[in-house]
């Protein structure tokens, strides 16, 4: 257990649902992260969240809404995705943005577009 | 841009070998630099942090070096075992307008048998 919870494990979705991915943290983290790891490639930042407030988004298109309502939650909210979108959504979390800690990682979210 | 490059892609080695896995990077500018290990399907596992002022960190049988100036890490494993049987990745972080993110590399899938 690395203290960073994502629900649910695995999600089929058509390209027309809207679904959400949750992300719980109980390390005390002030700051969290949403990656998306494909087949393939590099694992891709896409949010960043330090203290509920967004930080980065890493070009991510508007299809994908996070939301950080407070600093242990973080969501992922899908909307009209594309069978590209296909792949392991990952939550990170650490101390602070400065980048000097060390980051805990989520089992991840499968997530398949039909 | 910060790029990260993992060598070899994959790894096959029979138990009791004793490995290293190499990471490179083409900005020095790091704050630091972790090692992850990925079982399939699953998130990521911390192993190794090390700080952008230190040489080397050890865990058990793993040992990590860093030579920040010229942008190279290695990852030891003393004793493979099959249990170590998992893709590991090499990530980095940097400050300026990139503070929290870590760029990660393709990693080196490593299968050790019996």
């Amino acid at each position: 257990e690395t203290g960073v919870t994502q629900t649910p494990r695995h999600l089929v979705m058509g390209m027309t649902n809207k679904k959400s991915l949750k992300c719980e943290q109980h390390l005390g983290h002030n700051a969290m992260y949403w990656y998306k790891q494909s087949a393939k490639k590099p694992l891709e930042l896409m949010f960043v969240y330090n203290f509920k407030e967004q930080t980065e988004n890493n070009s991510v298109p508007s299809r994908f809404s996070p939301e950080c309502p407070n600093s242990s939650h973080l969501f992922l909210h899908l909307h009209t995705l594309q069978p590209e979108d296909s792949a392991l959504y990952l939550c990170a979390s650490s101390q602070d943005i400065t980048g000097i800690l060390e980051a805990f990682f989520g089992q991840g979210t499968r997530l398949t577009v039909v | 841009k910060q790029e990260v490059t993992q060598i070899p892609a994959a790894l096959s080695v029979p138990e009791g070998e004793n490995l290293v896995l190499n990471c490179s990077f083409t900005d020095s500018a790091i704050y630091n630099l972790q090692w992850f290990r990925q079982d399939p399907g699953k998130g990521l596992t911390s192993l190794l942090l090390i700080q952008s002022s230190q040489r080397e960190q050890t865990s058990g049988r793993l040992n990590a070096s860093l030579d920040k100036s010229s942008g190279r890490s290695t990852l030891y494993i003393a004793a493979s075992q099959p249990g170590d049987s998992a893709t590991y990745l090499c990530a980095v972080t940097t400050g300026g307008s990139t503070l929290g993110r870590l760029y990660f590399g393709r990693g080196t899938q490593l299968t050790v048998w019996p």
